[in-house]
């Protein structure tokens, strides 16, 4: 079966310190990835997305970036946190052309103070 | 470029008593529609979807229909229990191959009192 991993679990960072968040799937190969990050209280807003290792597409222009160094790994990347990057990340993944249907992982609870 | 509209944002109901959470949708072609349960603290969890070909899928106590023509999607829940509270998200794809991103609605907090 398949699972998703994230990591760290729960993050606080200074304003202006550098981010990396990891996610991992394992069970599938060749996997459609995704970022989200979803404010408190709020809906998921959809941050980056891959169908291939080194393809990344952006949807909303921030100081965030992504990157896919190995089929099943997704990491998502600030040289300089603002306050506003506060919020829960979510790694989904997708089994590409087979299925509709995207799995999120347990995210990561990120805190910049 | 797809919206989803999700309504109520939150709902309270006695153990026992039935939900139900409306989403509609500005693309006509959208062709998928998942819901999301999602605990506090954790990540969602799939409980249910549909296809555009179908108008109707149930699954125990969940149910979600699906009125293309009015471009929207319910999500049912009946004999509600303590453990059915939770967020609950609706969202809406046009997927085409391996494209096709989720749209998400704002959520519906839901409450159920025992």
């Amino acid at each position: 079966s398949q699972t998703i991993h994230q990591w760290p679990a729960t993050l606080v960072q200074p304003v202006g310190s550098p981010l990396s968040l990891e996610c991992t799937v394992e069970g599938t190969s060749n996997p459609n990835l995704y970022w989200y990050r979803q404010a408190a209280g709020r809906g998921l807003q959809l941050l980056f997305y891959s169908v291939g290792i080194g393809q990344i597409s952006s949807e909303v222009p921030q100081n965030l970036s992504a990157s896919r160094p190995q089929d099943r790994q997704f990491i998502l990347s600030s040289k300089k946190l603002l306050l506003s990057d506060s919020g829960f990340y979510l790694c989904a993944w997708r089994a590409g052309l087979v299925l509709e249907t995207q799995y999120f992982g347990p995210g990561t609870r990120l805190l910049v103070l | 470029g797809e919206n989803v509209e999700q309504h109520p944002s939150t709902l309270s109901v006695q153990e026992g008593d039935s939900a139900v959470i409306k989403c509609t949708y500005s693309d006509s072609a959208s062709n998928y529609f998942p819901w999301y349960k999602q605990e506090l603290g954790k990540g969602p969890q799939l409980i249910i979807d549909i296809r555009s070909n179908v108008g109707e899928k149930k699954d125990q106590r969940i149910a979600v229909t699906l009125n293309k023509t009015a471009k929207h999607f319910s999500l049912h829940i009946t004999e509600t229990q303590p453990e059915d509270s939770a967020v609950y998200f609706c969202a809406a794809s046009k997927v085409s191959g391996s494209q096709g991103n989720l749209i998400f609605g704002k959520g519906t907090k839901l409450s159920v009192k025992p």
